[in-house]
Parts: C-alpha cells; structure tokens; sequence
C-alpha cells in the first residue's frame, strides 16, 4: 500500500526566509504526486502537482517543488515567505492507474511565521 | 466558474442519531470523492463516486454510506453516530476521478456529535 510521510509536524521560519517542507512516499512504481495548504476551518486548497516530465514542478503563490525519484521524495520550497503563508501543508499521492481514484495523504506540517 | 460546494457547513447532532452531508462538485465534474480529517487520524478517503456508482471505497464502517445522483451532487450519511465521528467532511470533485485531472476540495462540512 502506498504511504506518505512528512516527518515534521511543526515549522517556524521568519517573514522573507526560504522554506523547504519534506515528503517522502512509498510506492512501487512513480505515483501522481500533489501539495495542499489548509488554512483554518477551510478546505484543501491545491498548491501543485507532478505527473511526469521535468521533476522540478512549479505552483501557485510562488511555490515549487521538486521530485527526487532516488530519494522518493517530494519537498516543497519557497524562496521568500509571507506571513500569508501560515497555514498546513499536505503532500499527498495518488495511484496511476486508470481507476485509482483515491489520494493518500501525510499527516501535514503547520507552518508558522513569524515577523 | 463556481467551486465545490458543501451543505452545512456546521452540524451538531447527538449520538445515536444519523446525519446527511451535501457535496455539489464544479459543474461537469463527474467525480465526487469524501474524506474524512480528525486531528487523531488525518485525512482518510471514504469512498468515492463516479456516474452514480461507487467505484473506490475506503476502510470505514457501514455506518457510513453515500450516494451520487443524475446531476453529479453527492450525499454521504452516517447513520447511528458514535463520538469519535466528530470531524471536518471533505468533498472532493474531478472531472474523471483519476489523478492527472486533479481534484478540487470544497470546504467541509465540520460534524460535532455529543
């Protein structure tokens, strides 16, 4: 079964530091990949994915993300934070069958910023 | 082009009754997917519809059950309600249901039971 790690629960960085959140998934094969931000009583909003094709993959709100097929990883950066950014993060996987319709989430990172 | 909207957006039952949750995906999307988020277990997926017909269905009791109809609106009931069903409900649409078209979340429907 596949899985999604995001080994840290909390991270505090300062208004204008880079950022790099961590993502790690086990799966047997390459699986469609995606980072979400949940902002307090909201739902999941989606910052980027990655199919295939070029493994650095850019989003939203001046989010990137890398794919590391060796390291089966899936980190998340930014180079300058905004204190807009606070709020948690989700990687998620989803299997790339035709009808796999599910996706596996970690279990988020809070992010907090301070100015 | 509107968004995932979910119905209530706040309930409080009492345990041991049932609830009706309402999910209408972006119009054209024939996919709905529910998960289920608590602090305790994360997200977990419950089950997901596609053209009517559940396709995929995740690791949960019988209490919880769903349905799609003709337009493509999803209900999911929970029936006998048990404390630890308190949670946020997530819908989820997708034009196709599989992942490279991507799924766009509503913004839950949060379920108190006391």
């Amino acid at each position: 079964a596949q899985s999604v790690t995001q080994p840290d629960i909390h991270i505090t960085v300062s208004e204008g530091a880079s950022l790099e959140l961590r993502c790690n998934y086990s799966y047997g094969a390459t699986p469609y990949l995606f980072w979400y931000v949940q902002s307090p009583g909201q739902g999941l909003q989606l910052l980027l994915k990655y199919f295939s094709g070029d493994t650095l993959v850019q989003g939203i709100k001046g989010f990137e993300a890398e794919f590391k097929r060796s390291q089966s990883s899936f980190n998340l950066r930014k180079p300058s934070v905004h204190w807009s950014d606070a709020a948690e993060y989700f990687c998620a996987v989803g299997e790339p069958t035709g009808t796999a319709s599910k996706l596996t989430f970690g279990t988020g990172t809070r992010l907090q910023v301070t100015l | 082009k509107a968004g995932v909207t979910q119905t209530p957006r706040y309930l409080i039952k009492t345990r041991g009754q049932q609830v009706t949750l309402s999910c209408s995906p972006i119009s054209g999307h024939r996919s709905v997917s529910w998960y289920q988020q608590t602090p305790g277990q994360g997200l977990q997926f419950l089950f997901e519809y596609f053209s009517e017909t559940q396709r995929n269905k995740g690791n949960f009791p019988g209490r919880f059950s769903g349905r799609q109809f003709s337009n493509s609106r999803s209900e999911m009931n929970v029936s006998t309600l048990e404390l630890g069903d308190s949670a946020l409900y997530l819908c989820a649409s997708s034009f196709s249901g599989t992942p490279p078209n991507g799924y766009t979340f509503g913004s839950g429907t949060r379920l108190t039971v006391v």
